[in-house]
């Protein structure tokens, strides 16, 4: 199966840029999509098709896919966006999706 | 608006099976699939399988093979995952979402229902 690499855990300064990377092989080939969990709650679809975002999902949230990663890029970060975030792909070999481990969010 | 409204919580004995429920509604049920992915306590999600609302073909996570079935009910716009043989291992908080196909992006979620498996 297809491994997608997230870091555990990410802190950043409200106010600052928090990025969120999502590593695996040549995943730049690949459609990469994110998802925000905030505790108790069900995801939500924050980035799609690598940089394209949902109907009401603020333009402070980006992502780029290149190479062996894809990044979820969050610009001015409020106490809000404190959240677990999950990229996920398609894995056309075992022909289902993958998703990563997950990254916890902490706003300072 | 599109909603996907979950069946309560459950619990389970060992070996019991569950099945839940997610119905849909502000969209045309039979353009979309539903996948179901599920979420082990302080864990990340698990993908288990998809549906299709428009022919009902089925795309099953191999660890789960044998042991879950997805079914659709067009006629209220629900789809249905059941689980058998349930373990302990299999407690976990249960969410259908929307999929263009199979392949897409998972747009919008149900809330979730929380299935406990304990003797």
């Amino acid at each position: 199966s297809y491994v997608l690499t997230q870091p555990p855990s990410v802190s950043v300064a409200p106010g600052k840029t928090a990025r969120i990377t999502c590593g695996g092989n040549n995943i730049g080939s690949k459609s990469v999509h994110w998802y925000q969990q905030k505790p108790g709650q069900a995801p939500v679809l924050v980035i799609y098709y690598d940089s394209d975002r949902p109907s009401g999902i603020p333009e402070r949230f980006s992502g780029s896919n290149s190479g062996n990663t894809a990044t979820l890029t969050i610009s001015r970060v409020e106490a809000g966006d404190e959240a677990d975030y999950y990229c996920q792909v398609w894995d056309s070999s075992s022909d289902h999706p993958e998703f990563g481990g997950g990254t916890k969010l902490t706003v300072l | 608006q599109v909603q996907l409204v979950q069946s309560g919580a459950e619990v389970k004995k060992p070996g019991a099976s569950v099945k839940v429920s997610c119905k849909a509604s502000g969209y045309t049920f039979t353009s979309y699939g539903i996948s179901w992915v599920r979420q082990a306590p302080g864990q990340g999600l698990e993908w288990m399988g998809w549906i299709s609302a428009y022919n009902g073909n089925t795309n099953y996570a191999q660890k789960l093979q044998g042991r879950v079935t997805m079914t659709t009910d067009t006629s209220t716009s629900t789809a249905y995952m059941e689980l058998r043989s349930l373990r302990s291992d299999d407690t976990a908080v249960y969410y259908c979402a929307r999929q263009d196909s199979s392949s897409s992006p998972f747009d919008y979620w149900g809330q979730g229902t929380l299935v406990t498996v304990s003797s």
